[in-house]
């Protein structure tokens, strides 16, 4: 069974703060990583991929992946109330999988002011 | 922007009846999910498809079947609808990346279907 595991959280910083969510998969082969942010209610919302060693930076979020260690990583720099979501840690394994993503369950972060 | 769009955002029926959601996607994406969300269970996947008239089982695809006539177009059917089918449901699509050995590429999700059944 292929697995992805998430900090379990939930995950509470102060407005401004650095929130750091991590996230471990099991299939030494996956290629593609995927982070969602979901609000409660809403459908989940693509925010980051990453693909290759190292960090990738779009705007406040910054990704990380260090495939030897099997271990994917966001962070969210000046955290904002408006980041209280569910995250979502997502790992494509590649191969004949057509797509197929497999999730995390999912970390709850709440930024209070 | 890549658009997914679920016919329905709210549903009731009753147990018993056959369910029909519908899923269109405006990207000419090859590949097609379906997922039901429940809380403490995360994501779970139903079915997928990759091809038009392909249709391959997910993680629990009892009670449910799929149907795919045209490349923009997944519908996943209740086929009895029961209690244990309240959900939310979402459906998702991604393009094929590189072929069928590549890594892949980000799923984009609709709204969902809140789901009751009486």
């Amino acid at each position: 069974q292929k697995e992805v595991e998430q900090n379990s959280g939930p995950l509470s910083v102060p407005e401004g703060a650095i929130a750091s969510l991590n996230c471990t998969y099991s299939d030494r082969v996956s290629q593609s990583f995927f982070w969602y942010r979901q609000y409660s209610g809403k459908s989940p919302e693509l925010i980051m991929s990453i693909y290759s060693n190292g960090d990738k930076e779009d705007g406040r979020f910054t990704a990380q992946l260090n495939k030897a260690s099997q271990y994917v990583s966001l962070l969210i720099r000046d955290s904002q109330p408006s980041d209280s979501a569910t995250y979502l840690c997502a790992v494509n394994a590649g191969g004949t999988s057509y797509g197929k993503l497999t999730f995390g369950q999912g970390t709850i972060l709440t930024v209070h002011p | 922007d890549v658009k997914v769009t679920q016919s329905s955002r709210y549903l009731v029926k009753r147990t018993g009846e056959k369910v029909f959601l519908e899923c269109v996607q405006d990207m000419d994406h090859e590949n097609m999910f379906w997922y039901r969300q429940d809380p403490g269970l995360g994501l779970r996947l139903i079915y997928f498809s990759y091809d038009v008239k392909m249709k391959e089982k997910g993680d629990i695809p009892e009670g449910y079947s799929v149907s795919r006539e045209k490349k923009e177009r997944f519908s996943l059917i209740l086929e009895s609808a029961s209690t244990n089918q309240t959900s939310m449901y979402l459906c998702a699509s991604s393009p094929a990346g590189g072929g069928v050995w590549s890594g892949g590429q980000p799923q984009h999700f609709g709204d969902g279907t809140r789901l009751s059944i009486l």
